[in-house]
């Protein structure tokens, strides 16, 4: 079975400041893992992505995450926080083939503060 | 350059009534996925169907029944509704590649159960 733990339901930071935001996973094979971002009213769309290639993942919007195999962990940085980065974000993971079926983690709530 | 579309965007409900959710994609995606979203709980799988012609219940589909109409569309039933089922749908997509690309998602359906 897999799933996936976000460590804090809100994170507040100031505007300018870095973000962390934690995930940590549990999979019995080799997974794929996600981060995903959702603003308020909207879909989801993806962050990046963690597919067996680079430890260190760079994505959109200056977002990156290092997978830790040791740690069984994914956690979701940025060095610089923006007013426009306040939303929710999703750590997943994902286990190829049975259906490719996405876990999703409950979600970290960000505030940027001025 | 549409994506995954879903239908309606917002539905009031009667408690007891029927209604069905529509999701379309052309991307040529071989799965197709329902999720439901509830506040603090993430995303959770209600039904998903891994290549035309095929379904399969994921982790919450007591209440809904899902039908593959063909590769492009996959449509979500709620025979009677009931006001547990007020949460935000989302459809999402996925590649034969799944751990490459992750899943694109649709814009969401917004469903009250009065």
């Amino acid at each position: 079975a897999q799933s996936v733990t976000q460590l804090d339901s809100h994170v507040s930071v100031s505007e300018g400041t870095p973000v962390l935001l934690r995930c940590n996973y549990s999979s019995s094979y080799s997974p794929s893992l996600f981060w995903y971002v959702q603003h308020p009213n909207k879909g989801l769309q993806l962050l990046l992505k963690y597919t067996s290639a680079a430890t260190l993942v760079k994505g959109i919007n200056g977002f990156e995450a290092e997978f830790k195999k040791s740690e069984t962990s994914f956690h979701l940085t940025k060095p610089s926080a923006h007013m426009s980065d306040a939303a929710e974000y999703f750590c997943v993971v994902s286990l190829t083939g049975g259906g490719n079926k996405l876990t999703f983690g409950t979600g970290t709530q960000l505030k940027v503060e001025l | 350059n549409a994506g995954v579309t879903q239908t309606p965007k917002f539905q009031v409900l009667k408690t007891g009534q029927s209604m069905t959710l529509q999701c379309a994609q052309d991307m040529n995606h071989n799965s197709m996925y329902w999720y439901r979203q509830d506040p603090g709980m993430g995303l959770r799988l209600i039904y998903y169907s891994a290549s035309e012609g095929t379904t399969d219940k994921g982790e919450v589909p007591n209440g809904y029944n899902v039908s593959r109409l063909n590769k492009r569309e996959f449509s979500l039933r709620l025979e009677s509704a009931a006001p547990s089922q007020t949460s935000v749908y989302f459809c999402a997509s996925l590649p034969r590649e799944a751990a490459y690309y992750g899943y694109t998602f649709g814009s969401g359906t917004r469903l009250t159960v009065v």
